[in-house]
């Protein structure tokens, strides 16, 4: 199984402030198939960006995607309160389709 | 948009089995059921592509799970079966469509499924 690593597993930032979380693949990952998702507290998770740097449907342009081979980020910019969340990525080159283990972000 | 609405939070024994809807209010290509357990990460489960009647199931619950669809009533199932306390966990679906394939961009609400004796 593939493995992804996420860091930091917490962070803690001002509102204003620029965000950067890191995604590390076990093996390589096709950019195509590795995806960023965002879920707060009792809520289902929500698409933010596939294909490593897609923004999903009604996404703002604060949040952007890159990266390639083993090692993704995911940056917020001008971060706001509301973007206080867990953010998991995860890959689907490779079943079973795994997830990082989440970064606990907070505004 | 395709909207998500799953099937209510159920309480089980050991043992037995679950089956979990998630009604869909529109087209979609590829359906995927991931779980969450308490305070604890999101696990990937398995999926199905109606279109082509394919599954693909994560090794660690082979045999234990089956996710199928009913076009008629646009609605699919996860069924999962010889329950153990460590499925106690929200079940989420999710589908995807063309744009975003295989990354599902619509989730149902989640249900909570319960196995305690």
């Amino acid at each position: 199984d593939i493995v992804l690593t996420q860091s930091p597993d917490n962070l803690s930032l001002s509102p204003g402030e620029s965000a950067t979380l890191s995604c590390r693949a076990s093996q390589s990952v096709s950019s195509a198939y590795l995806g960023w998702y965002q879920q707060k507290p009792g809520q289902a998770p929500r698409l933010l960006i596939y294909g490593a740097s897609r923004r999903a449907t009604g996404i703002p342009d604060r949040f952007s995607g890159s990266g390639s081979g083993t090692d993704f980020t995911l940056s917020i910019s001008r971060l706001e309160p509301e973007d206080s969340a867990l953010y998991y990525c995860q890959q689907y080159i490779s079943s079973p389709y795994t997830f990082g283990q989440g970064t606990k972000l907070e505004i | 948009q395709v909207h998500l609405v799953q099937s209510g939070a159920e309480l089980k024994k050991p043992g037995s089995s679950v089956k979990v809807s998630c009604k869909a209010s529109g087209d979609y290509h590829t359906v995927t059921w991931v779980r969450q357990a308490p305070g604890q990460g999101l696990e990937w489960m398995g999926g199905l592509i109606p279109v082509f009647g394919t599954t693909n199931y994560a090794q660690r619950f082979q045999g234990r799970v089956t996710i199928s669809t009913d076009e008629s009533t646009n609605t699919a199932y996860m069924d999962l079966r010889s329950l153990r306390s460590e499925d106690t966990a929200i079940y989420f679906c999710a589908t995807s469509g063309t744009e975003t394939y295989p990354f599902p961009g619509h989730w149902g609400q989640g249900t909570l499924v319960t196995v305690s004796s």
